[in-house]
């Protein structure tokens, strides 16, 4: 089955600057990849998400970029803010269903 | 549009009593997942069902078990209660893939069980 793997597990960043979450995925099935985001006290939420056809894509602050070949993914955060504070879960799966997996997730701080 | 509701939004249990989890999906969604999210930690996948039958189940023991309804809410069971199943319970809806060629998409939450053995 399929394994996600996401670094850092912790982020600590200044406001206004970028920060990257890294996950990679074992599966080459996989053609669905979804970055959900956690407030403290809240349910996960989807953010961006993108399909092996691309191999990027942006909305506003947050893009993502796929590498198929080497299996790895990013969701990059430009010109933080503190609302951004979260943890950030990526996950992987397959088109044909919808067995997703999750990575450990990411505790992102930005300081005002 | 209604989301995705979960009941009890807390419960409190004694070690090996039993424990029963409810959730309703979205209207239309035929998938539901369960998940187990201890204090700080990930995501942990437990139950998937779809059109009424159980698709696959993560790394847990057979104490944990779960049942979806002809109406596809669904039930999660965990027997014999101990100390460390003390987390957070979410489940997610999804619109059912295994019909028609349709893609993965878009797990919506619910708001979670608070569960606590004692």
């Amino acid at each position: 089955g399929e394994n996600v793997e996401q670094h850092p597990s912790t982020l600590s960043v200044q406001e206004g600057d970028s920060a990257v979450i890294k996950c990679t995925y074992s599966d080459s099935a996989s053609n669905y990849f979804p970055w959900y985001k956690q407030e403290l006290g809240k349910r996960p939420q989807l953010i961006i998400d993108i399909r092996s056809n691309v191999g990027e894509k942006k909305d506003q602050r947050i893009a993502v970029t796929l590498n198929k070949t080497a299996k790895h993914f990013s969701l990059h955060i430009t010109e933080t803010q503190p609302e951004d504070s979260a943890v950030y879960f990526c996950a992987a799966s397959p088109n044909n269903n919808n067995d997703m997996r999750f990575g450990a997730g990411t505790r992102l701080t930005v300081k005002p | 549009e209604a989301g995705v509701t979960q009941s009890p939004t807390h419960l409190i249990k004694t070690r090996g009593q039993q424990a029963t989890l409810r959730c309703s999906p979205i209207s239309g969604h035929t998938s539901v997942y369960w998940y187990q999210q201890a204090l700080g930690l990930g995501l942990q996948f437990l139950l998937w069902y779809d059109e009424g039958e159980e698709r696959n189940r993560g790394n847990f023991p057979p104490r944990f078990s779960g049942r979806q309804f002809p109406n596809y809410s669904s039930e999660l069971n965990v027997n014999a209660l101990e100390l460390e199943d003390s987390a957070l319970y979410l489940c997610a809806s999804t619109t059912g893939t295994l019909k028609g060629g349709r893609l993965a998409s878009e797990q919506f939450f619910g708001p979670g069980t608070r569960l606590t053995v004692l």
